[in-house]
């Protein structure tokens, strides 16, 4: 079975631009969740969606936002790139979210100059 | 929010030691907690996991102990090996209705010596 993937892998983008992360999860799962890995902040929860709805929000800006689509393929959206938006993003897929594991894509690490 | 606190944060051993790992989690109502390895440049994968009504949980090297009392649950790793030098991060959730959400401890840097 395939594992999480995610496009791009890398991403540089200039203060005040917009960008557009994907993520392809495992055949199968529904529940898609988006973190923030940082060196200072570490693992920091986004948002889930299950069902092309979002069922859970962590405390992150309104630029910070996301949608799932009929395939379950996940997009994150980040407008207004601000240098504190440089980070490691991963995605995990799980069956249903709850008690089922996670499966963490390779992650998008995006530089904001 | 959930917050959850993870020590210590750097952990050397000689191979064939034993490492522990604690994790204390601030919300009661917390029911699930994962623990992660991510070894450089690759992402966390699983690697044990306890539902808050088992009170310890072994998979050969590895055990996870939980006290709901206390809130806190804790990671050992037995006989440890030059492979098992990575980040690992403990989480807790709130299970069935957490709907996707993992709160991650800050991760502690296992670095096993041969």
């Amino acid at each position: 079975k395939a594992g999480v993937t995610q496009t791009p892998r890398y991403l540089i983008k200039t203060r005040g631009q917009q960008v557009t992360l994907s993520c392809s999860p495992i055949s199968g799962h529904r529940s898609v969740s988006w973190y923030q890995q940082t060196p200072g902040q570490g693992l920091q929860f986004l948002f889930e969606y299950f069902s092309e709805t979002q069922r859970n929000k962590g405390n992150f800006p309104g630029r910070f936002s996301g949608r799932q689509f009929s395939n379950s393929r996940s997009e994150m959206n980040v407008s207004t790139l601000e240098l504190g938006d440089s980070a490691l993003y991963l995605c995990a897929s799980s069956l249903q979210g709850g008690f089922d594991e996670q499966y963490f894509g390779p992650g998008t690490r995006l530089t904001v100059t | 929010g959930e917050n959850v606190e993870q020590h210590p944060s750097t952990l050397s051993v000689q191979e064939g030691d034993s490492a522990v790992i604690k994790c204390t989690y601030s919300d009661s109502a917390s029911n699930y907690f994962p623990w992660y390895k991510q070894e450089l440049g690759k992402r966390p994968q699983l690697i044990i996991d306890i539902r808050s009504n088992v009170g310890e949980k072994k998979d050969q090297r590895i055990a996870v102990t939980l006290n709901k009392t206390a809130k806190h649950f804790s990671l050992h790793i037995t006989e440890t090996q030059p492979e098992d030098s990575a980040v690992y991060f403990c989480a807790a959730s709130l299970g069935g209705t957490s709907y996707g959400k993992l709160t991650f401890g800050q991760g502690t840097i296992l670095t096993v010596h041969p």
